[in-house]
């Protein structure tokens, strides 16, 4: 089954331990992208990666930090995680952007105390 | 200031009648329009999409509207059913490759039995 994987689903941490949310997708999709969701705000992309090796920042990128070392997975880590991250998390994936659809994991919600 | 709004946060629609979500865009360089649904504890689908080159799309009882004069689009579910309760997101984005997706910060449709 085409799919988008996220892990973990659920997430409380405390302020300042390090931590990482996998994305990984199964579709042989070029373009990944991770957003948060936020009430009143939507969806705001954090970073996103049009290929291997080539990433670049969305709206709201501080805090965040993300790598693609292989095309199916794209991890965001949070290196030192603070109350305002609090929100849950999307991953996204598209054979390329442009006139293709996202395709969505299920969400992580992360609370960090 | 968001480029893709949704005045509307919440609606309540009787099962078998029309259901109307609105968004607003203010770039007129956007041409190309998406809706996602998104049920909780899911991750957003995507449910319809529409090209400015176009002032409709159709999709079974999901049609939406693009007034790019206004910069307006809606969606129109006919007829409204109770398992269309969910989150609706607007989407928009400039259909070069690589470019990203703006969303709304939604709207929550309840249909009532």
């Amino acid at each position: 089954e085409a799919q988008v994987t996220q892990n973990p689903r659920y997430l409380i941490t405390v302020t300042g331990k390090k931590l990482t949310v996998t994305c990984s997708q199964n579709m042989n999709h070029e373009y990944m992208s991770w957003y948060r969701q936020d009430p009143g705000l939507g969806l705001r992309q954090i970073y996103y990666s049009m290929n291997v090796e080539v990433t670049d920042k969305g709206d709201v990128p501080e805090g965040y930090k993300v790598s693609r070392k292989e095309k199916r997975n794209f991890p965001l880590i949070l290196e030192s995680p603070s109350p305002n991250q609090t929100s849950l998390y999307f991953c996204a994936s598209s054979l390329r952007l442009g006139a293709n659809v996202l395709t969505f994991g299920a969400g992580s919600r992360l609370t960090v105390l | 200031d968001q480029q893709v709004k949704q005045n509307s946060p919440s609606l309540s629609v009787q099962e078998g009648r029309i259901s109307i979500l609105n968004c607003d865009y203010t770039n007129s360089m956007f041409d190309y329009f998406l809706w996602y649904k998104k049920y909780p504890a899911e991750g957003p689908t995507f449910l319809i999409s529409i090209s400015s080159i176009k002032d409709k799309n159709e999709d079974g009882r999901f049609t939406v509207f693009l007034n790019k004069s206004a910069k307006h689009l809606s969606l129109h579910i006919v007829p409204s059913q109770p398992g269309d309760s969910a989150v609706y997101f607007c989407a928009a984005s400039v259909k070069t490759s690589y470019d990203k997706v703006i969303f709304g910060p939604g709207t929550s449709l309840s249909v009532i039995p």
